[in-house]
């Protein structure tokens, strides 16, 4: 099946700090999607980013399908910030939503 | 607008009992799939489901476990006598089409096996 790696598995911010997370998969994908998991354990749907470039204020998404990559930037963190990232890929060609998860990138902002 | 609502929020069980998970998706969304989280690991798909119809139950575990969703009311996972290894978070997620769309989650059902 398909591989998906995350880096870095964990990361420590300081309040106000950019960072970058990564996103790698193994095959061609036609759905790509980036999800937060609070530290209350809820799952929060970022970005549905299948190629392109996506912002939603100081986030943004990029995911150059070409080259089987996507990159979540989050800008002026903040504590609300904390939780584990994932990204997730279609687990088939049908572009539906039984997804393969990434093992995620956690992340500690730090005030 | 009511997102996907899972309950109950926590479930607690002993070893041998069945254990009924429910799941209501966004309203209009005909699509949903369950996934499993053990501690301090990533989603596992389970299986996906559309209105009446299994599409995909490829991540079910073959014994103990099934999935519906039935024409009217909420998607239920059921897990048949249970066991300590079945203590995880359930999240159920549903979206509006099969492909191409967003995938929004509930809350999640966390199950502890005593």
């Amino acid at each position: 099946g398909i591989q998906v790696e995350q880096s870095p598995p964990d990361l420590i911010l300081q309040e106000g700090a950019n960072s970058t997370l990564r996103c790698n998969f193994s095959d061609s994908v036609n759905n790509l999607q980036w999800f937060h998991q609070n530290p209350w354990g809820q799952l929060i749907n970022l970005f549905y980013i299948p190629s392109g470039t996506k912002q939603n204020g100081r986030l943004s998404a990029t995911t150059v399908a070409t080259e089987r990559y996507s990159l979540l930037y989050i800008s002026s963190s903040q504590t609300t910030d904390s939780g584990v990232y994932f990204c997730a890929v279609p687990r088939d060609q049908t572009g539906a939503n039984n997804l393969f998860f990434g093992t995620g990138t956690r992340l500690t902002v730090i005030p | 607008n009511a997102g996907v609502m899972q309950n109950p929020r926590h479930l607690v069980r002993r070893r041998g009992q069945e254990a009924r998970l429910r799941c209501s998706p966004v309203k209009g969304h005909s699509h949903v799939y369950w996934y499993r989280q053990l501690p301090e690991e990533g989603l596992k798909f389970m299986v996906y489901l559309q209105k009446e119809n299994i599409i995909d139950e490829s991540g079910m575990p073959k014994e103990r476990f099934s999935a519906e969703f039935p024409k009217e009311g909420p998607s239920i996972l059921r897990i048949q006598q249970v066991v300590r290894g079945d203590s995880a978070a359930y999240f159920c997620a549903s979206s509006s089409q099969r492909g191409n769309s967003p995938l929004h989650f509930g809350n999640g059902t966390r199950l502890t096996v005593t």
